[in-house]
């Protein structure tokens, strides 16, 4: 299974914009990028997914670099319920998520 | 409220005991996974069945887990003489067919085995 690489923890402060830097060097062509993010005493919820173009939905947008080695995840506008662990992971179709470490978000008020 | 549903959410239990943990995914969702979860780290794939046929079992699941999918509906978690480094959260998750779909994750249910 292809790896990501994500920094440990970011801090953001309220109201201000969160990009969330995701490393996937040894992506392959058919290797989906899905966004994750697990609030405290939560399971894991979608947050976005993509392949090869930007994509934009409610909850946040994702910016692919044209090589697709790495990919980030903006928050337009952190909120304090945006505290969570993020993460990036590879998704080959008919596979399985196999998620790493995360980035721990923080959002200061 | 229809997503994934597990039960119990918290099972507390003695080394050496058995137990059983329920997912209820949701309803016309064909795939279902199960994961493991300790404090700090990422989820931990187990195991997924398409329909009631298990695909795939992680090689870090030990003889005594087993899973079942009758009939291709709720599934079970057993963890046969439990022990305390079985205490972890265990998570449930479905999805609607294979491919790049999203996968939907219930709340956990949390194990601690004294």
């Amino acid at each position: 299974d292809a790896k990501t690489t994500q920094p440990n923890s970011m801090e953001s402060n309220e109201e201000e914009p969160v990009h969330l830097p995701c490393n996937h060097s040894t992506i392959s062509g058919t290797d989906y990028i899905h966004w994750y993010r697990q609030l405290p005493s939560q399971g894991p919820e979608y947050v976005i997914h993509g392949l090869t173009s930007n994509v934009n939905n409610r909850m946040a947008s994702l910016a692919i670099a044209e090589d697709r080695k790495s990919s980030t995840l903006i928050l337009h506008r952190a909120t304090l319920r945006d505290a969570a662990v993020y993460y990036c992971i590879l998704y080959n179709q008919g596979g399985k998520l196999i998620f790493g470490q995360g980035t721990e978000l923080s959002v200061k008020p | 409220d229809t997503g994934v549903s597990q039960d119990p959410r918290h099972k507390i239990t003695k080394r050496g005991q058995n137990v059983t943990f329920r997912c209820d995914p949701i309803s016309e969702h064909n795939r279902l996974y199960w994961y493991r979860q300790t404090l700090g780290q990422g989820p931990e794939f187990l195991t997924y069945f398409q329909n009631e046929a298990q695909l795939e079992k992680s090689r870090l699941l030990s003889d005594r887990f087993s899973a079942e999918r009758p009939k291709g509906s709720f599934s079970t978690l057993e963890i046969q003489r439990t022990e305390q480094g079985d205490s972890a959260m265990y998570l449930c998750a479905s999805s609607a067919r294979q491919g790049n779909e999203k996968l939907f994750f219930g709340s956990g249910t949390q194990l601690s085995v004294l």
